[in-house]
């Protein structure tokens, strides 16, 4: 199946600090997606992307759709303890479907005080 | 929260045994989910159901099966399970397969096969 690689794997931050993870892709995707895992917990999407360098934004996250529709990007500023967690990213191409979603291999962060 | 509530949280089995996992929803959606989360492979999707008793393989659905009977839950059985299928399960649910923003997951479980 297609491969989504994101990196970096894991991340050790101070509290403060902005954080930039990106996720790359062999083939063109049409949505891109990041989720936010918390342990013991599923996945919660946080950010929704739908067209070709869109930058959107959801409190301290801001997400952007690579122009090359085979890369996407979160950053988040000014981290804080409650950011801790696994990032994931997700995409899909033509078929539309939730049931067609990719996932990425997830960046792990943990932040310190 | 969505009302999703994923069964057994964890469990322990033997290799060669049967195992099932439920997933029960109190939203009424349309559609349900079932992946697995591993070291270094993200989220994969084992089967999905986009109804009472229509259901469709995943990515990596050999060695499971599923069934949906009623609208609000969806089985995930292991036949004979085996070492291979110690994972993180997840369900998932949505009312729309064509909107990502309305994929909801369940809190999972953890399957360990000594």
């Amino acid at each position: 199946g297609q491969q989504l690689n994101q990196s970096p794997q894991s991340m050790f931050i101070q509290e403060g600090e902005d954080v930039s993870m990106n996720c790359t892709s062999s083939s063109i995707f049409n949505t891109w997606l990041w989720y936010k895992q918390e342990p013991g917990e599923g996945p919660v999407l946080l950010i929704a992307l739908y067209k070709a360098g869109e930058l959107t934004s959801n409190g301290r996250l801001t997400a952007q759709f690579g122009i090359t529709r085979k890369d996407s990007f979160l950053n988040i500023s000014a981290s804080i303890p409650s950011d801790v967690g696994i990032y994931f990213c997700a995409g899909r191409g033509d078929t539309g479907t939730a049931s067609k979603l990719t996932f990425g291999t997830g960046t792990r962060l943990q932040v310190t005080l | 929260d969505a009302g999703i509530t994923q069964s057994p949280r964890h469990k322990v089995t033997e290799t060669g045994t049967p195992v099932t996992l439920r997933c029960h929803q109190t939203e009424n959606h349309r559609y349900m989910y079932w992946y697995r989360q591993d070291p270094g492979h993200g989220l994969r999707l084992i089967h999905y159901s986009y109804g009472v008793k229509d259901t469709d393989k995943g990515e990596v659905s050999d060695g499971y099966s599923v069934s949906r009977s009623k609208t609000e839950d969806f089985l995930l059985t292991l036949e004979s399970a085996t070492s291979s299928q110690t994972s993180v399960y997840f369900c998932a649910i949505s009312d729309d397969d064509r909107d990502d923003e309305k994929l909801f997951f369940g809190s999972g479980t953890q399957l360990s096969v000594l």
